[in-house]
């Protein structure tokens, strides 16, 4: 069974860092892209950034490039989301969800952790 | 302002078919596949159609999608009460070389 679970979140002052994780078992990583999401309260899905299986393409939303790195370590099963400069916009549950493919050719995202909530308050 | 135009809400009784539209641009939904999520209250977002209208495994055949042009649609048909839930569409976007949400439908089972 696919499993995608997702730690690291908590309570950060703005402009400061965290550094969110995401264990995946059940499958091989290194097979398959991965994407990370979020969901602001009470909001809708905005996608954050994506990774192909070798980390040869990446990819971010304009909202958080050059603040976020995304990146995964396949012997580990896991995969990783370096957040810094956090503002409060930034305050949301955070998915990982996996693709079906290898590489990132699109919104496919089959299957999706629980989340972690980053909440960026001073 | 989502890239994806969605209605905000959406309503059926138990039986009834609804549909629920998703409108975009040439960059994403004319020239790329289309999925469509569903969030129950309190969960995760769950893969209900991706490649405009493939089901995954498990997915029951009353959900269909499907695209024209720039729009694309997923249909609803025997509406249960435990459908009530946020749905989703999302395309890869050309232009921002990224992946677009819809704003979201919250669907209402009366």
């Amino acid at each position: 069974e696919v499993q995608l679970v997702e730690s690291g979140g908590g309570l950060v002052k703005p402009g400061g860092s965290l550094r969110l994780s995401c264990a995946a078992s059940g499958f091989t990583l290194s097979s398959y892209s991965m994407n990370w999401v979020r969901q602001a309260p009470g909001k809708g899905l905005e996608w954050v950034s994506s990774i192909s299986s070798s980390s040869s393409y990446i990819y971010y939303a304009d909202s958080v490039k050059g603040r976020f790195t995304i990146s995964r370590d396949n012997a580990k099963n896991s995969l990783y989301l370096e957040m810094n400069s956090l503002r409060a916009e930034d305050t949301a549950v955070y998915y990982c969800a996996r693709s079906d493919t290898a590489l990132v050719t699109g919104a496919d995202m089959h299957h999706w952790g629980q989340g972690t909530l980053v909440t960026v308050s001073s | 302002q989502s890239v994806l135009t969605q209605p905000p809400s959406a309503s059926g009784t138990p039986g009834q078919r609804v549909t629920i539209s998703c409108s975009g641009s040439s960059s994403n939904i004319g020239s790329n596949y289309v999925y469509w999520y569903q969030q129950l209250p309190g969960t995760a977002p769950k893969l209900l159609i991706y490649g405009n209208n493939q089901r995954p495994s498990g997915v029951p055949d009353r959900f269909s999608g499907s695209k024209s042009g720039t729009s694309a649609s997923l249909a609803i048909s025997g509406l249960r009460s435990e459908d009530e839930a946020d749905y989703y569409c999302a395309a890869w976007d050309d232009s921002l070389s990224g992946v677009v949400f819809g704003g979201g439908t919250k669907l209402t089972v009366l």
